[in-house]
This record gives C-alpha cells, sequence and structure tokens, in this order.
C-alpha cells in the first residue's frame, strides 16, 4: 500500500511568486491537513480538508490556501511568497476524522524562498 | 485549546540501553489521543505509536512503549534496546476529540542521539 505522496519534494522560488505543492493520501483516506514546520515555530497546523470541505483551519494569513479534490489528493496554494515562508511543508493523511485515527505523513515539500 | 511539552531538546543513549523521552499535554477534553512521531534529517514523519485516552493497557510497538499517566497528564516514549538508526528528532502529539478541531498538536520535540 502506497504512502502519503508529497511533490515536489524540494523548490526555490523568489519572493512575490506562489507556489502550490501536492499531497496524494493513502488510498482510501479520506482526511488531509497540513503542516508548516520551521526551527523558530516549530509544527504548525495550516488546515485540514475532508470530503472536498476544508474543516478546520490555523492561524495563517489568506495567502495560505488549499483544496481537496474528490479522489481526497490536496493541494496547498501559497500565494505572494515571503522570505518567511520558507519551510519544510508536512501532508498527514487520515482515514477518518476521530481523535482516535492514526495520521501518516508524506516526506514533505522543502520551500525555499529567496 | 491543547498544549504539549516535551522538556528534553537534545538526549544521548548508549546503543542497546534503553531511554525514555518526556511529554506531558494540557488539555480540558475528556477524549483525546497521544501520537509519537520520530523525524530523520530527511523530514518524514514516522508514526511510531498511539494511546488513547480511555485505554487501560499502556501501548506497545516493538521496541517503543508509551508509560501513560493520565493523572500527571504524561505520555513518555519509551524506547528498548537503543539503535543506531533511532538516532532522530522525536514529537509528542496529541488530537482532541472536543469540538470540530481535528488536528494534531505538536510539542517542540527531542533530538535523541544513539551513541555507539
Amino acid at each position: 500500500k502506497a504512502g502519503v505522496t508529497q511533490t515536489p519534494r524540494y523548490l526555490i522560488k523568489t519572493r512575490g511568486q506562489q507556489v502550490t505543492l501536492s499531497c496524494s493520501p493513502i488510498s482510501g483516506h479520506r482526511s488531509v491537513s497540513w503542516y508548516q514546520q520551521t526551527p523558530g515555530q516549530g509544527l504548525q497546523f495550516l488546515f485540514e480538508y475532508f470530503s472536498e470541505t476544508q474543516r478546520n483551519k490555523g492561524n495563517f494569513p489568506g495567502r495560505f490556501s488549499g483544496r481537496q479534490f474528490s479522489n481526497s489528493r490536496s493541494e496547498m496554494n501559497v500565494s505572494t511568497l515571503e522570505l518567511g515562508d520558507s519551510a519544510l511543508y508536512l501532508c498527514a493523511s487520515s482515514l477518518e476524522r476521530t481523535a482516535n485515527t492514526e495520521a501518516f505523513f508524506g516526506q514533505g515539500t522543502r520551500l525555499t524562498v529567496v | 485549546a491543547q498544549k504539549i511539552t516535551q522538556t528534553q531538546p537534545g538526549m544521548f543513549v548508549q546503543e542497546k540501553e534503553a531511554v525514555t523521552l518526556d511529554c506531558t499535554y494540557d488539555t480540558s477534553d475528556q477524549s483525546y489521543g497521544l501520537f509519537w512521531y520520530k523525524q530523520p534529517s530527511s523530514g518524514e514523519m514516522i508514526f511510531l505509536i498511539y494511546q488513547g485516552s480511555y485505554d487501560e493497557q499502556n501501548a506497545t510497538e516493538g521496541r517503543y512503549s508509551l508509560n501513560f499517566q493520565k493523572a500527571r497528564k504524561s505520555a513518555n516514549l519509551v524506547i528498548s534496546a537503543s539503535q543506531l538508526g533511532d538516532s532522530a528528532m522525536y514529537f509528542c502529539a496529541m488530537r482532541a476529540f472536543g469540538g470540530s478541531a481535528r488536528q494534531l498538536t505538536f510539542g517542540s520535540g527531542t533530538q535523541l542521539t544513539v551513541l555507539p
């Protein structure tokens, strides 16, 4: 069974550009969550999608957005990139939304903004 | 709101010895799940073990066990017979049943180094 796949693995962008990251969850999983990891702030929740609907959003500016498709694949978009957006972006896949459901992560996309 | 505290930024352990990584949590929810993840330098978060708040037995998965003390709100990870490949960052996380939020709340992590 394939794990969570995130593409691309590495990305270098210039300030002001926009970027789209992709996450393919484990087959059959309907919940996808995104997290940003930086050395200073640690792991911070971005948003969660379940059945194509955003269920929860973290404390991030509107430049960060996402969506989920009918096959549960998810994308997140960051517009007008800032240097502080440089981070490892992790996607987590869960079967359901219950608290006792395990969450499996992808390898992450490492975004560098120059 | 939930909060996870990991007070050990770094830990060293000799190969083949056991090590305990500390985790305390704070939540007003009665139902919640506690998770431990391992993050090697490659970046991937690897799920290790899960403990539910109503589980009476401590969770075990191979060399990993979770020492769950509900009254103390602690969920320490015990790694037995450490291996060089265990060197990584370890994160404690929780997810609560209450409300609509289902995201994981993470601690700041503990960097474990296994010495040969």
